[in-house]
C-alpha cells in the first residue's frame, strides 16, 4: 500500500523568503508519479506541480521547484519569493493511474 | 475551463437517514472521484469511476455507495448515516487514460456533512 508522510504540521515564514516544505512517501509501483496541490482558505483544492519517477530533473513551475531525491523517497516543495497569497495547506500526493494517496497537509502561513 | 461542481454545499443529516451527494463535471473526464477530509488524515479516497455506469471501491468505501449514471455525474451515497461519517467530501475529476499516465486531478468546493 502508498504511504504519504508530512511532518511538518505548520510553518510560518516571511513574505519574499523561501521555504521548503517536506514529504516521505512509500510506494510497490516501480514507475510512479508525485504531485503537489495546494488547499486555500476558501477550501479549494489545485494542482501545483509534478514529478515523473523515471526523470532525474526536478520539476519547476513559477515559484514552485521540487527537491527529489528518489533514493530517500523524498519529494520536497521549494517556494521562492513567498507572497502573501501563498498562504495555504499543501499536500502532498503520490499514485499512478486512479489510486492517488494524499498526505495529511503542511500549513503554510506567509507573514507580511 | 475545468469544472466540477458539488450539492449542496452544506449539509446535516441526521443518524440513520439516507444522505446523496452529487457531483457533475463539465471537463469531459472518463474518471471521477469521491474523497473525504479530515484533521490529521488529509484525502482518503472512498469510491472512484472510470465511466458511466462503473463504481470501483477505493481506500475506505464501508458504509459509502456510488452511483455514475454518465460521464457528467457522479453520487455518493449514504445509506445510513453515522456521525462518524461527518466530514468534507471533495469530488475530483481526472484527465487519464491510461495506467503508466499522470492524472491531473480537478476538484470540487467540497461538500461539508455533519450527522447529528
Amino acid at each position: 500500500a502508498q504511504k504519504v508522510t508530512q511532518t511538518q504540521t505548520s510553518i510560518s515564514v516571511m513574505e519574499k523568503t523561501t521555504v521548503t516544505m517536506d514529504c516521505v512517501y512509500e510506494t510497490q509501483d516501480s514507475s510512479y508519479f508525485l504531485f503537489w496541490y495546494k488547499q486555500t482558505a476558501s477550501g479549494e483544492i489545485v494542482f501545483l506541480i509534478r514529478q515523473d519517477s523515471y526523470k532525474k530533473e526536478n520539476a519547476t513551475v513559477g515559484h514552485y521547484s521540487l527537491n527529489f531525491q528518489k533514493p530517500k523517497s523524498s519529494i520536497g516543495l521549494i517556494i521562492t519569493a513567498t507572497q502573501i497569497e501563498d498562504s495555504a495547506v499543501y499536500f502532498c500526493a503520490t499514485g499512478s493511474f486512479n489510486k492517488l494517496t494524499f498526505g495529511a497537509g503542511t500549513r503554510l502561513a506567509v507573514c507580511p | 475551463e475545468a469544472a466540477v461542481t458539488q450539492s449542496p454545499r452544506n449539509k446535516v443529516a441526521v443518524t440513520g437517514g439516507k444522505v446523496t451527494l452529487s457531483c457533475n463535471q463539465t471537463n469531459n473526464h472518463n474518471n471521477m472521484y469521491w474523497y473525504r477530509q479530515d484533521t490529521g488524515h488529509g484525502l482518503r479516497l472512498i469510491h472512484y469511476s472510470y465511466g458511466a455506469g462503473s463504481t470501483e471501491k477505493g481506500d475506505i468505501p464501508d458504509g459509502y455507495k456510488a452511483s455514475r449514471p454518465s460521464q457528467e455525474n457522479f453520487s455518493l451515497i449514504l445509506e445510513l448515516a453515522t456521525p462518524s461519517q461527518t466530514s468534507v467530501y471533495f469530488c475530483a475529476s481526472g484527465d487519464a487514460f491510461n495506467w503508466g499516465v499522470a492524472e491531473t486531478l480537478y476538484f470540487g468546493s467540497g461538500t461539508r456533512l455533519t450527522v447529528l
